[in-house]
């Protein structure tokens, strides 16, 4: 596609509830990043893929978050029994190679508002 | 610990006015900085980006950046601000200390009136 895509743009659930946020990246892009951003906060990294491969989950809080990239191109990030605290906005970002190619570029998504009442 | 410092939360400036706002970082290693920009309703765009070479990076729409090492800053500069640049501002590091993270700042929010 044009740009990254991400869907649901807006999300309310009930806590407790499991919840899928979907990341569909610009077409040909290696790397996959997912980013979350609470009210009044800079983006806060949770996890980076590598073609299909998980390469680094240390910003995922806890064990209730959970990304994956079955086929190196769209991606889910699965938030479990979501909590009051999940709510946030989350960022989809993608990149025709790693974050540490010189002259690399990322590219982010519009987000996704993610609310747990 | 790594960190991204944007010291300026809001801004207010009127139009023409010029503008800096201030980004400091504490890592270790080498480093490779980003300004990105999100304007109402529009997603994250990056402005300009330091990877090596000249310290003094231009980006899109008029916006500048030094990089100086010895302070551990990259701030950001424009000589006239338009009423379009209202928007917020992320600084961004990347280092070779960090992986694969994009870290950020927590942003700036600037708002030019007419």
């Amino acid at each position: 596609g044009a740009g990254v895509s991400q869907s649901p743009r807006y999300k309310v659930t009930k806590r407790g509830q499991d919840v899928a946020l979907r990341c569909d990246p610009i077409s040909g892009h290696v790397s996959l990043y997912w980013y979350r951003q609470a009210l009044g906060q800079g983006p806060e990294f949770l996890t980076y893929f590598n073609y299909e491969a998980q390469q680094d989950k240390s910003g995922l809080p806890n064990d209730r978050f959970s990304a994956e990239r079955p086929e190196g191109s769209i991606s889910t990030l699965t938030i479990q029994r979501t909590e009051q605290r999940d709510s946030a906005m989350y960022r989809c970002a993608s990149s025709l190679a790693g974050i540490s190619s010189s002259g690399n570029t990322i590219y982010f998504g519009e987000g996704s508002w993610l609310t747990v009442v | 610990a790594q960190s991204v410092s944007q010291h300026n939360h809001h801004v207010i400036l009127s139009e023409a006015a010029s503008l800096e706002l201030g980004c400091n970082y504490s890592y270790g290693g080498t480093v490779n900085l980003f300004w990105y920009v999100q304007y109402p309703g529009q997603h994250l765009q990056l402005l300009l980006k330091y990877f090596s070479g000249d310290p003094l990076v231009k980006g899109i729409k008029g916006f500048e950046a030094e990089f100086i090492k010895s302070k551990f800053s990259f701030n950001l500069r424009k000589p006239s601000v338009q009423w379009s640049d209202t928007a917020e501002y992320f600084c961004a590091v990347t280092g070779s200390n960090s992986g694969y993270a994009l870290n950020f700042g927590k942003g700036t929010s600037l708002l030019v009136t007419p």
